[in-house]
């Protein structure tokens, strides 16, 4: 069972960067099994996909945050990371990690979600 | 604004059939599968449904899905008080080359 956790400062100034980890258990992700996922879900607003990445190092990422997203896979930690920078109040919401099932709307495992608020 | 288009609400009574439709477009529901998902804030999101009709393991029969053309629905069937919940539909988007999600239907139990 593929099991994963969130983790990163629940405050961020404006302007400054974001970086957050999801610690993976119960599968290697450099397995090649998973694309690994970040979404978010803003405050009444919904879900918004930010994009994944698989171990071949391929990436994919929603047009409106690409200028500003990176990802990266630590395999000695079995963690991968989002890094969102330039944040503004509209990046406030609750960032979940995920893996991505063989459609791309689908996505089967889900952290819990780590709240993010940007604020000065 | 949302490209998937739900209602915002919907609600119902224990036992009673709901259901929640999700509106896209050719790029997206018309061309890929439809997933659902149940949301409790401060949980874990669940897949509900997978390739429009699909249930993962351990979800309820209660739970169906279906979808034409440009469109999908969501039943849930003998409703509990524990559906209570945020329900949303995603798909792919071949136009954006990403995933779309709807915005999101609040699902009362009366």
């Amino acid at each position: 069972q593929v099991q994963l956790q969130e983790s990163g400062p629940g405050l961020v100034k404006p302007s400054q960067t974001l970086s957050l980890s999801c610690s993976v258990s119960g599968v290697s992700i450099s397995s090649g099994t998973y694309w690994w996922t970040w979404l978010r879900h803003h405050p009444g607003m919904g879900l918004e996909w930010i994009g994944y990445m698989h171990h071949s190092g391929n990436t994919n990422f929603n047009p409106s945050l690409k200028s500003r997203v990176t990802m990266s896979l630590d395999t000695s930690k079995n963690q991968f990371s989002l890094t969102l920078t330039s944040v503004s109040a509209a990046d406030t919401g609750v960032y979940h990690c995920a893996t991505t099932c063989d459609d791309g709307g689908c996505f089967d495992y889900w952290g819990q979600g780590t709240l993010v608020t940007v604020s000065s | 604004q949302s490209v998937l288009t739900q209602p915002p609400s919907a609600s119902g009574t224990p036992g009673q059939r709901v259901t929640i439709s999700c509106s896209g477009s050719n790029s997206n529901i018309g061309a890929n599968s439809v997933n659902w998902y149940q949301y409790l804030p401060g949980t874990a999101p669940k897949l509900l449904i997978r390739n429009n009709n699909q249930r993962p393991s351990g979800v309820p029969d209660r739970f169906s899905g279906s979808k034409s053309g440009i469109s999908a629905s969501l039943a849930i069937s003998g409703l509990q008080s524990e559906d209570e919940a945020d329900y949303y539909c995603a798909a792919w988007d071949d136009r954006l080359n990403g995933a779309l999600f709807g915005g999101g239907t609040k699902l009362t139990v009366l």
